[in-house]
Protein backbone atom coordinates (compact mmCIF):
# COMPACT_ATOMS: atom_id res chain seq x y z
CA UNK A 1 0.00 0.00 0.00
CA UNK A 2 1.36 3.45 -0.69
CA UNK A 3 1.88 5.81 1.70
CA UNK A 4 0.48 8.51 -0.09
CA UNK A 5 -2.40 7.81 -2.37
CA UNK A 6 -4.82 9.84 -4.53
CA UNK A 7 -8.37 9.57 -6.34
CA UNK A 8 -8.91 9.42 -8.90
CA UNK A 9 -6.27 9.17 -11.05
CA UNK A 10 -8.04 10.21 -13.76
CA UNK A 11 -10.04 13.24 -14.07
CA UNK A 12 -12.19 15.19 -17.23
CA UNK A 13 -14.64 18.08 -16.76
CA UNK A 14 -15.80 20.60 -18.93
CA UNK A 15 -15.14 23.79 -18.39
CA UNK A 16 -16.65 25.87 -15.32
CA UNK A 17 -16.90 22.56 -13.58
CA UNK A 18 -16.09 23.06 -9.97
CA UNK A 19 -12.91 19.66 -9.44
CA UNK A 20 -12.11 18.04 -6.07
CA UNK A 21 -8.84 15.85 -6.03
CA UNK A 22 -8.55 13.80 -2.46
CA UNK A 23 -5.18 12.67 -1.00
CA UNK A 24 -5.24 10.16 2.09
CA UNK A 25 -1.92 9.58 3.96
CA UNK A 26 -1.01 6.57 6.30
CA UNK A 27 2.26 8.31 7.52
CA UNK A 28 2.55 10.77 10.28
CA UNK A 29 3.44 14.43 8.27
CA UNK A 30 4.67 17.74 9.52
CA UNK A 31 2.84 19.26 6.28
CA UNK A 32 1.31 18.24 3.05
CA UNK A 33 1.96 20.02 -0.10
CA UNK A 34 0.31 20.24 -3.57
CA UNK A 35 1.45 20.17 -6.67
CA UNK A 36 0.69 21.13 -10.50
CA UNK A 37 3.23 19.63 -13.34
CA UNK A 38 2.29 20.08 -16.71
CA UNK A 39 3.66 18.19 -19.83
CA UNK A 40 7.70 18.42 -20.13
CA UNK A 41 8.20 18.09 -16.10
CA UNK A 42 7.85 21.39 -14.46
CA UNK A 43 7.01 21.44 -10.86
CA UNK A 44 4.96 23.86 -9.44
CA UNK A 45 4.55 24.65 -5.85
CA UNK A 46 0.34 25.48 -5.53
CA UNK A 47 0.16 24.75 -1.31
CA UNK A 48 2.07 23.79 2.03
CA UNK A 49 -0.36 23.42 4.54
CA UNK A 50 -0.32 21.53 7.88
CA UNK A 51 -3.83 22.40 8.95
CA UNK A 52 -6.96 23.96 8.29
CA UNK A 53 -7.89 25.43 4.47
CA UNK A 54 -5.50 27.82 2.06
CA UNK A 55 -7.20 29.66 -0.97
CA UNK A 56 -5.26 30.93 -3.93
CA UNK A 57 -7.93 32.39 -6.80
CA UNK A 58 -9.61 29.69 -7.64
CA UNK A 59 -7.69 27.36 -5.93
CA UNK A 60 -8.65 25.87 -2.68
CA UNK A 61 -7.02 23.52 -0.29
CA UNK A 62 -7.99 21.98 2.93
CA UNK A 63 -6.78 19.18 5.73
CA UNK A 64 -7.90 16.97 7.95
CA UNK A 65 -4.99 15.71 9.98
CA UNK A 66 -7.05 13.73 12.31
CA UNK A 67 -8.42 11.97 9.06
CA UNK A 68 -5.07 12.03 7.60
CA UNK A 69 -6.98 13.58 4.38
CA UNK A 70 -6.43 16.17 2.26
CA UNK A 71 -8.80 17.84 -0.77
CA UNK A 72 -7.63 20.59 -3.56
CA UNK A 73 -10.30 22.00 -5.32
CA UNK A 74 -10.36 24.14 -8.30
CA UNK A 75 -13.41 26.36 -8.71
CA UNK A 76 -14.86 27.27 -12.26
CA UNK A 77 -12.44 25.04 -14.00
CA UNK A 78 -10.45 26.28 -17.25
CA UNK A 79 -8.53 24.44 -19.88
CA UNK A 80 -5.69 25.54 -18.47
CA UNK A 81 -6.05 23.82 -15.46
CA UNK A 82 -5.39 20.92 -17.64
CA UNK A 83 -2.36 19.40 -15.41
CA UNK A 84 -1.35 16.61 -13.39
CA UNK A 85 -1.66 17.58 -9.43
CA UNK A 86 0.44 15.99 -7.18
CA UNK A 87 -0.40 15.29 -3.43
CA UNK A 88 2.94 14.97 -1.40
CA UNK A 89 3.74 14.82 2.15
CA UNK A 90 6.59 16.32 4.14
CA UNK A 91 7.17 13.53 6.68
CA UNK A 92 8.91 15.57 9.66
CA UNK A 93 10.40 12.70 11.83
CA UNK A 94 14.38 13.70 11.71
CA UNK A 95 13.92 14.21 7.70
CA UNK A 96 12.68 17.17 5.50
CA UNK A 97 12.11 14.59 2.51
CA UNK A 98 8.73 14.68 0.24
CA UNK A 99 6.84 11.09 -0.07
CA UNK A 100 4.54 11.44 -3.42
CA UNK A 101 1.48 10.53 -4.48
CA UNK A 102 1.08 9.48 -8.45
CA UNK A 103 -0.82 12.30 -9.28
CA UNK A 104 -4.02 13.03 -10.86
CA UNK A 105 -4.31 13.76 -14.72
CA UNK A 106 -6.74 16.53 -14.70
CA UNK A 107 -8.13 18.02 -18.30
CA UNK A 108 -10.46 20.45 -18.69
CA UNK A 109 -12.37 20.66 -21.93
CA UNK A 110 -13.59 24.00 -23.20
CA UNK B 1 19.06 32.71 -10.86
CA UNK B 2 15.54 33.59 -10.86
CA UNK B 3 14.65 29.59 -10.54
CA UNK B 4 16.16 26.13 -9.63
CA UNK B 5 18.53 25.42 -12.81
CA UNK B 6 18.94 21.75 -13.83
CA UNK B 7 21.89 20.79 -16.64
CA UNK B 8 21.63 19.50 -19.07
CA UNK B 9 18.05 18.55 -20.25
CA UNK B 10 18.22 15.98 -21.76
CA UNK B 11 21.02 13.20 -21.42
CA UNK B 12 21.61 10.17 -24.13
CA UNK B 13 23.73 7.83 -22.31
CA UNK B 14 25.08 4.18 -23.14
CA UNK B 15 24.74 1.34 -20.48
CA UNK B 16 27.64 1.51 -18.25
CA UNK B 17 28.65 4.94 -18.60
CA UNK B 18 28.98 7.35 -15.76
CA UNK B 19 26.76 10.54 -15.98
CA UNK B 20 26.75 13.48 -13.95
CA UNK B 21 23.30 15.72 -13.59
CA UNK B 22 23.85 19.44 -11.93
CA UNK B 23 21.50 21.26 -9.94
CA UNK B 24 21.74 25.40 -9.57
CA UNK B 25 19.35 26.08 -6.87
CA UNK B 26 17.56 29.76 -6.29
CA UNK B 27 20.16 31.63 -4.42
CA UNK B 28 20.69 31.72 -0.65
CA UNK B 29 18.40 28.31 -0.66
CA UNK B 30 20.48 25.99 2.01
CA UNK B 31 17.88 23.01 1.67
CA UNK B 32 18.32 21.14 -1.61
CA UNK B 33 16.38 18.30 -2.85
CA UNK B 34 17.00 15.43 -5.82
CA UNK B 35 14.39 12.75 -7.00
CA UNK B 36 13.64 10.75 -9.60
CA UNK B 37 10.50 10.34 -11.76
CA UNK B 38 9.75 7.28 -13.65
CA UNK B 39 7.20 7.25 -16.18
CA UNK B 40 3.67 7.51 -14.58
CA UNK B 41 4.48 7.53 -11.16
CA UNK B 42 4.93 10.36 -8.64
CA UNK B 43 8.84 11.22 -7.55
CA UNK B 44 10.60 9.43 -5.63
CA UNK B 45 13.33 10.94 -2.87
CA UNK B 46 16.53 9.88 -3.41
CA UNK B 47 18.98 12.36 -1.12
CA UNK B 48 18.84 15.96 0.75
CA UNK B 49 21.11 18.59 1.49
CA UNK B 50 21.36 20.77 4.32
CA UNK B 51 23.81 23.09 3.69
CA UNK B 52 27.29 20.85 2.39
CA UNK B 53 26.00 17.97 4.19
CA UNK B 54 23.81 15.47 2.95
CA UNK B 55 21.36 15.68 5.63
CA UNK B 56 19.36 12.21 4.34
CA UNK B 57 20.69 10.12 1.66
CA UNK B 58 17.97 7.22 2.42
CA UNK B 59 16.47 7.41 -1.04
CA UNK B 60 19.79 6.87 -3.18
CA UNK B 61 18.79 3.16 -4.56
CA UNK B 62 22.47 1.69 -4.50
CA UNK B 63 26.20 2.46 -3.90
CA UNK B 64 25.92 3.34 -7.96
CA UNK B 65 24.70 7.15 -6.98
CA UNK B 66 26.26 9.56 -5.65
CA UNK B 67 25.79 13.21 -5.40
CA UNK B 68 27.50 16.28 -3.31
CA UNK B 69 27.17 19.64 -2.87
CA UNK B 70 30.58 21.60 -1.76
CA UNK B 71 29.95 24.74 -1.84
CA UNK B 72 26.25 24.62 -0.01
CA UNK B 73 25.12 26.25 -3.21
CA UNK B 74 25.50 23.43 -7.18
CA UNK B 75 25.00 20.04 -6.17
CA UNK B 76 26.26 17.55 -8.64
CA UNK B 77 24.34 13.75 -8.66
CA UNK B 78 26.73 11.20 -10.23
CA UNK B 79 25.77 8.10 -11.54
CA UNK B 80 28.10 4.83 -12.17
CA UNK B 81 28.15 2.35 -15.04
CA UNK B 82 24.34 3.15 -15.70
CA UNK B 83 22.06 0.58 -16.33
CA UNK B 84 18.75 0.73 -18.45
CA UNK B 85 16.53 0.94 -15.16
CA UNK B 86 17.91 4.57 -14.46
CA UNK B 87 16.34 6.29 -17.27
CA UNK B 88 13.93 8.57 -15.54
CA UNK B 89 13.68 11.88 -15.04
CA UNK B 90 15.88 13.38 -12.09
CA UNK B 91 14.09 16.19 -10.12
CA UNK B 92 15.92 18.91 -8.30
CA UNK B 93 14.37 21.38 -5.40
CA UNK B 94 15.43 23.99 -3.06
CA UNK B 95 13.79 25.62 -0.26
CA UNK B 96 15.21 28.81 2.01
CA UNK B 97 15.38 26.56 4.98
CA UNK B 98 13.90 23.09 5.21
CA UNK B 99 10.15 22.52 6.03
CA UNK B 100 9.38 25.57 3.98
CA UNK B 101 7.84 25.51 0.38
CA UNK B 102 10.22 23.73 -2.00
CA UNK B 103 11.02 25.20 -5.54
CA UNK B 104 11.48 22.86 -8.50
CA UNK B 105 13.38 22.61 -11.24
CA UNK B 106 12.83 21.52 -14.98
CA UNK B 107 14.15 18.03 -14.26
CA UNK B 108 16.87 16.39 -16.30
CA UNK B 109 15.34 13.16 -18.59
CA UNK B 110 18.03 10.44 -18.47
CA UNK B 111 18.01 8.10 -21.21
CA UNK B 112 20.07 4.77 -20.90
CA UNK B 113 20.17 2.82 -24.19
Amino acid sequence: KNEVEQSPQNLTAQEGEFITINCSYSVGISALHWLQQHPGGGIVSLFMLSSGKKKHGRLIATINIQEKHSSLHITASHPRDSAVYICAVRWGYNTDKLIFGTGTRLQVFP
Amino acid sequence: GAGVSQTPSNKVTEKGKYVELRCDPISGHTALYWYRQSLGQGPEFLIYFQGTGAADDSGLPNDRFFAVRPEGSVSTLKIQRTERGDSAVYLCASSLVPETEAFFGQGTRLTVV
